[in-house]
């Protein structure tokens, strides 16, 4: 288990710029989850996938957010004409198919639009 | 729709003293619930977590937490605080989305100070 690791760690980008993260979950794991936590708040659900399929997306993920899963594997988070609004930590997380199976989490990507 | 709300966003204790983080929560369904650890610019680890079942769950690092369906309270609790435990800490309850999705709703968080 070498845990889900998240690419880059920080990334610091001007606005009006576009931005991609990445994450690589457990490898076992088919479900994976994105979740962005802004200074002093708790993580807050974006979107989930299971397999190659989104199958949730919040109403936090405006239209300038895509995710996607090409192959059921690593999934990349972009962020088109990023605003100063969307810096955060952006927080991959990975799970089982299984009800009970809590959510292993990533490091984190820090996005600072300046 | 869930909530979490956890009291204090500042908790300071001494070494060796006993530590509590309060967490209340509300839910439609019988909640599952969590408590995660984060330490500076890392992600979040597991700490418990509660699905159904004995109501007082053990996890890691000495930290326990009892559920009490009548408070709808999740607190969490460690006999002996170590510097070790300083970080933030977050109660988390979730609900089951679609194709059984674990959305998990986390409270604020409380950062918790260890006083030598």
């Amino acid at each position: 288990d070498t845990g889900v690791s998240q690419n880059p760690r920080h990334k610091i980008t001007k606005r009006g710029q576009n931005v991609t993260f990445r994450c690589d979950p457990i490898s076992e794991h088919n479900r994976l989850y994105w979740y962005r936590q802004t200074l002093g708040q708790g993580p807050e659900f974006l979107t989930y996938f299971q397999n190659e399929a989104q199958l949730e997306k919040s109403r936090l993920l405006s239209d300038r957010f895509s995710a996607e899963r090409p192959k059921g594997s690593f999934s990349t988070l972009e962020i088109q004409r990023t605003e100063q609004g969307d810096s955060a930590m952006y927080l991959c997380a990975s799970s089982p198919f299984s009800d009970n199976s809590p959510l292993h989490f990533g490091n984190g990507t820090r996005l600072t639009v300046t | 729709a869930q909530s979490v709300t956890q009291l204090g966003s500042h908790v300071s204790v001494s070494e060796g003293a006993l530590v509590l983080l309060r967490c209340n929560y509300s839910s439609s369904v019988p909640p599952y619930l969590f408590w995660y650890v984060q330490y500076p610019n890392q992600g979040l680890q597991l700490l418990l977590k509660y699905t159904t079942g004995a109501t007082l769950v053990k996890g890691i690092n000495g930290f326990e937490a009892e559920f009490k369906k009548s408070e709808t309270s999740f607190h969490l609790t460690k006999p002996s605080a170590h510097m070790s435990d300083a970080a933030e800490y977050f109660c988390a309850v979730s609900g089951v989305g679609e194709q059984g999705a674990q959305k998990l709703v986390f409270g604020q968080g409380t950062r918790l100070t260890i006083n030598p």
